[in-house]
């Protein structure tokens, strides 16, 4: 199992530029989490997906649209990106539901850093 | 929105020694997730804990879930150069069970 997978690694992209960050996961997890980490802020949810075909809001959505069209995918796009978007991006899934019983055990994959110029 | 205060901000040992952080919340949690990140890496889950006053141990490491439910504690007996990494604390709130809380993390250096 590679668990959670995201492409590309890095990234740098000049203002007004988009692109889309994919993040894929083999667990068959219902749900999973776009963050973004800066330094001294700890780690700030973008957008979640409580299962395929559904995405909501987190703590800083604006400037960022997800989509999920299939279980294991989960996409971040950045319509025009902006200085304020660098910052290094962490998807994560997990299962959430499980025998009966919440379990929010998130999963994480190893980042994109993006930098925007 | 809900907080975690994580503390302390960073930790400067010495290998061999113990170690101890905690988080605290003003809110009711029904679990807490203890969390390292070691550079250029994503966050690794250490210990999930889901009932209170539940004390859980993975290797080193002790992670108890406080009994008023506002709060959680990590330790690390005989640290390591390995444990080096910035620890951060979950946690799920009661009242809405679909996302974690992060806290800002606590940095621990570790020197030989």
């Amino acid at each position: 199992n590679a668990g959670v997978t995201q492409t590309p690694k890095f990234r740098v992209l000049k203002t007004g530029q988009s692109m889309t960050l994919l993040c894929a996961q083999d667990m068959n997890h219902e749900y999973m989490y776009w963050y973004r980490q800066d330094p001294g802020m700890g780690l700030r949810l973008i957008h979640y997906s409580v299962g395929e075909g559904t995405t909501a809001k987190g703590e800083v959505p604006d400037g960022y649209n997800v989509s999920r069209l299939k279980k294991q995918n989960f996409l971040l796009g950045l319509e025009s990106a902006a200085p304020s978007q660098t910052s290094v991006y962490f998807c994560a899934s997990s299962h959430h539901l499980l025998s009966g019983r919440v379990y929010n055990e998130q999963f994480f994959g190893p980042g994109t850093r993006l930098t925007v110029l | 929105g809900q907080q975690l205060n994580q503390s302390p901000q960073s930790m400067f040992i010495q290998e061999g020694e113990d170690v101890s952080m905690n988080c605290t919340s003003s809110s009711i949690f029904n679990t807490w997730l203890w969390y390292k990140q070691e550079p250029g890496e994503g966050p690794v889950l250490l210990i999930a804990l889901y009932k209170a006053g539940e004390l859980t141990s993975n290797g080193r490491l002790t992670a108890q879930f406080g009994i008023t439910r506002k709060d959680s504690f990590l330790n690390i007996s005989a640290s390591i150069p390995s444990d080096v990494g910035i620890y951060f604390c979950a946690g799920q709130w009661v009242y809405n069970t679909d996302k974690l809380i992060f806290g800002t993390g606590t940095r621990l250096q570790v020197f030989p």
